[in-house]
């Protein structure tokens, strides 16, 4: 089955610390893989995709995620964190065959960062 | 400014009342989405449609009903067979080609009474 997996809740780190959200997939064929953010109330705002080339992909607000095939990850970090990157952070997977063509989410992880 | 536009923002309703959710978009993307999300489940797919006048169901369409018969616009019904309606909606574009990221709305909050 085709999917994507955040193992992680929640994730808490101080600021100016790096942070990792953590994301794992399971696709047939070549994954195209987003990240997205949500702050309360609000839509999910685009961050960064992956389509081919280079594993480490640099999107919006500083953050960059790193694709690993052989470990079916694809994490998102940032060097410093901030404490207005706190919001609720997706994980999502392309998958189009036959008819279909959409994307599936993971669960959410809600980023703490602490001042 | 280019976007998705859902209105209303919030809604209430009384159970066993049909409830229509507005998305617009001025993007000029061909495929549309509408999501469900809930507490600790992420966002679930409800229908989506990548033309005009076709919709395809997703993963949990049983009680809701769409229709797509302007390119710009795919409303959203919630009817009364919908066994927990209260959640919060969203509604996405795309352009239809890979590599296909969503743009979306800003979400519709439905809380059945």
């Amino acid at each position: 089955a085709q999917s994507v997996a955040q193992p992680e809740d929640q994730v808490n780190v101080a600021e100016g610390n790096p942070l990792t959200v953590k994301c794992t997939y399971s696709v047939s064929g070549n994954p195209y893989l987003f990240w997205y953010v949500q702050y309360p109330n609000r839509g999910l705002q685009f961050l960064l995709k992956y389509i081919t080339g280079d594993n480490l992909v640099k999107g919006s607000y500083g953050f960059e995620a790193e694709f690993n095939k052989s470990q079916t990850s694809f994490h998102l970090k940032k060097p410093s964190a901030l404490v207005s990157d706190s919001a609720l952070y997706f994980c999502a997977v392309r998958v189009s065959f036959w008819n279909t063509d959409k994307l599936i989410f993971g669960t959410g992880t809600r980023l703490q960062v602490f001042p | 400014d280019g976007g998705i536009t859902q209105s209303p923002k919030y809604l209430f309703r009384k159970e066993g009342q049909n409830v229509t959710l507005s998305c617009e978009q001025n993007l000029n993307h061909d495929a549309m989405y509408w999501y469900r999300q809930d507490p600790g489940q992420g966002l679930r797919l409800i229908y989506y449609s990548q033309i005009v006048n076709d919709f395809q169901k997703g993963d949990i369409a049983e009680g809701y009903s769409v229709s797509r018969e302007k390119k710009e616009s795919f409303p959203l019904t919630v009817t009364s067979a919908q066994k927990n309606p209260t959640a919060f909606y969203l509604c996405a574009s795309s352009t239809g080609s890979l590599p296909g990221e969503l743009f979306f709305g800003e979400g519709s909050r439905l809380t059945v009474l």
